[in-house]
C-alpha cells in the first residue's frame, strides 16, 4: 500500500530565510506525487506535481521540488519564504494511471513565518 | 465565481440523522472527487467520479457512504445514520481529463460536518 511520511510537524523560519519541506513516500511503482498547500480558511491548491520527465519540478509562488527515486523523496523547497506563505503543506501519492484516484496524502507540516 | 462550490459550508447534525453535501465543480470540468479531512489528517480519497460514472469506490469509509453525480455535473455525498466519528471536513475537487493527467485538479472550500 502506498504512504507518505511529512516527518515535520512542525517548522517556523524566518521570513526571507531558505525552506526544505520534507517528504518520503513508499509506493512499487512509478509514483505521481503532488505538494498542496492550505491556508486558514482557504481550500486545498496544488502547487506542484510530479508525473514523469525532469525531476526538478517547478511549481507556483516560487516553490520547487525534487523527487529522488533512490531516497523516495519529493521535498518542497523555497529560496526566500515570504509571510504569506504561512500555512500547512500537504504532500501526496497518487497510483498510475490517472495519478489523482486513491492520492493518500501525508499528515501535513504547518509552516510558521516570523518576521 | 467560477472555481469549485461546495453547500453547506457547515452542517450540525445529530448522530443517527442523514446528511447529504452538494459539490458544484467547475463547468467544464468531467472528473469530481471527494474526500475527507479529520482534524490535524491530511485529506483521505473517498470516491471520483468521470462524468455520471464512479469509476472508484472502494475508498468510501462504509456502507453509510454514497456518492452520485447523475447528469455528470453536480455531486451529491450522503451519509447515512451518522456517527461522532463523521465530523469532518468533506473536500470536493474537480479537474479536466485528457493530457495524461497533466491537468491540475481544484479544490473546493469544504463543508465542515459536526455530529452531536
Amino acid at each position: 500500500a502506498q504512504s507518505v511520511t511529512q516527518p515535520d510537524i512542525h517548522i517556523t523560519v524566518s521570513e526571507g530565510a531558505s525552506l526544505e519541506l520534507r517528504c518520503n513516500y513508499s509506493y512499487g511503482a512509478t509514483p505521481y506525487l503532488f505538494w498542496y498547500v492550505q491556508s486558514p480558511g482557504q481550500g486545498l491548491q496544488l502547487l506542484l506535481k510530479y508525473f514523469s520527465g525532469d525531476t526538478l519540478v517547478q511549481g507556483i509562488k516560487g516553490f520547487e521540488a525534487e523527487f529522488k527515486r533512490s531516497q523516495s523523496s519529493f521535498n518542497l523547497r523555497k529560496p526566500s519564504v515570504h509571510w504569506s506563505d504561512a500555512a500547512e503543506y500537504f504532500c501526496a501519492v497518487g497510483s498510475s494511471p490517472g495519478g489523482y484516484q486513491k492520492v493518500t496524502f501525508g499528515i501535513g507540516t504547518k509552516l510558521q513565518v516570523i518576521p | 465565481d467560477t472555481g469549485v462550490s461546495q453547500n453547506p459550508r457547515h452542517k450540525i447534525t445529530k448522530r443517527g440523522q442523514n446528511v447529504t453535501f452538494r459539490c458544484d465543480p467547475i463547468s467544464e470540468h468531467n472528473r469530481l472527487y471527494w474526500y475527507r479531512q479529520t482534524l490535524g489528517q491530511g485529506p483521505e480519497f473517498l470516491t471520483y467520479f468521470q462524468n455520471e460514472a464512479q469509476l472508484e469506490k472502494s475508498r468510501l469509509l462504509s456502507d453509510r457512504f454514497s456518492a452520485e453525480r447523475p447528469k455528470g455535473s453536480f455531486s451529491t455525498l450522503e451519509i447515512q445514520r451518522t456517527e461522532q466519528g463523521d465530523s469532518a471536513m468533506y473536500l470536493c475537487a474537480s479537474r479536466t481529463s485528457g493530457g495524461r493527467g497533466q491537468e491540475t485538479q481544484y479544490f473546493g472550500p469544504g463543508t465542515r460536518l459536526l455530529v452531536l
